[in-house]
């Protein structure tokens, strides 16, 4: 079993849509988490940080259920330019620690 | 502020060669990460330096080393080239407390 998993999709959403993605982590250990987006070709970016109470940053709101080891990352009013592949990560131990991403979920907005 | 640098972006190898790929992190970071990304999947967590040692080891054979040296850069080699070492290698810095920034990345193909 992947210690990350993600739903790989693709996920064909029009403009204005609301998407959610969800991604399970195997390591209880696993201490903090994030989402990441990562464009063609490009290097993965820092999206948001995911924090228990859940948090929100703009049309981005991501949820974390430590007892299901569970995380979602929803985005509401779907643009063209949010056409990309979402990364979970999890950071495992403290400390020292271990990043593992997932395999990432494929989105393209569509007008 | 220079982000995270690595060289070079692109480099040809043949089977059984070795190669070594560099890392500038970002200012202010001590903490370097090396990552295997192949094409359709998540980054791959290869290992993590610290204080110039290796801290943390993904799944990946002796054939992969390292080092940090004491301005925190990095180098990631790779001995006896197969062709399932093409991928796109990712460095990422970051603080001690994690939150990465990637570089660019090298695109590695082995023929």
């Amino acid at each position: 079993r992947k210690e990350v998993e993600q739903d790989p999709g693709p996920f064909n959403v029009p403009e204005g849509a609301t998407v959610a993605f969800n991604c399970t982590y195997s390591n209880s250990a696993s201490q903090s988490f994030f989402w990441y987006r990562q464009d063609c070709r490009k290097e993965p970016k820092l999206l948001m940080s995911v924090y228990s109470s859940g948090n929100e940053d703009g049309r981005f709101t991501a949820q974390l259920n430590r007892a299901s080891q569970y995380i979602s990352l929803l985005i509401r009013d779907s643009k063209l330019s949010d056409s990309a592949t979402y990364l979970c990560v999890v950071n495992i131990g403290a400390g020292g620690f271990k990043t593992i991403f997932g395999a990432g979920t494929r989105l393209f907005v569509k007008a | 502020d220079a982000g995270v640098t690595q060289s070079p972006t692109h480099l040809i190898k043949t089977r059984g060669q070795q190669v070594t790929l560099r890392c500038s992190p970002k200012s202010g970071h001590d903490t370097v990460s090396w990552y295997q990304q192949a094409l359709g999947q998540g980054p791959q967590f290869i290992f993590q330096y610290y204080e110039e040692e290796e801290r943390q080891r993904g799944n990946f054979p002796d054939r992969f080393s390292g080092h940090q040296f004491p301005n925190y850069s990095s180098e990631l080699n790779v001995n006896a080239l197969l062709l399932g070492d093409s991928a796109l290698y990712l460095c990422a810095s970051s603080p001690r407390t994690g939150g990465y920034t990637f570089g660019s990345g090298t695109r590695l193909t082995v023929v």
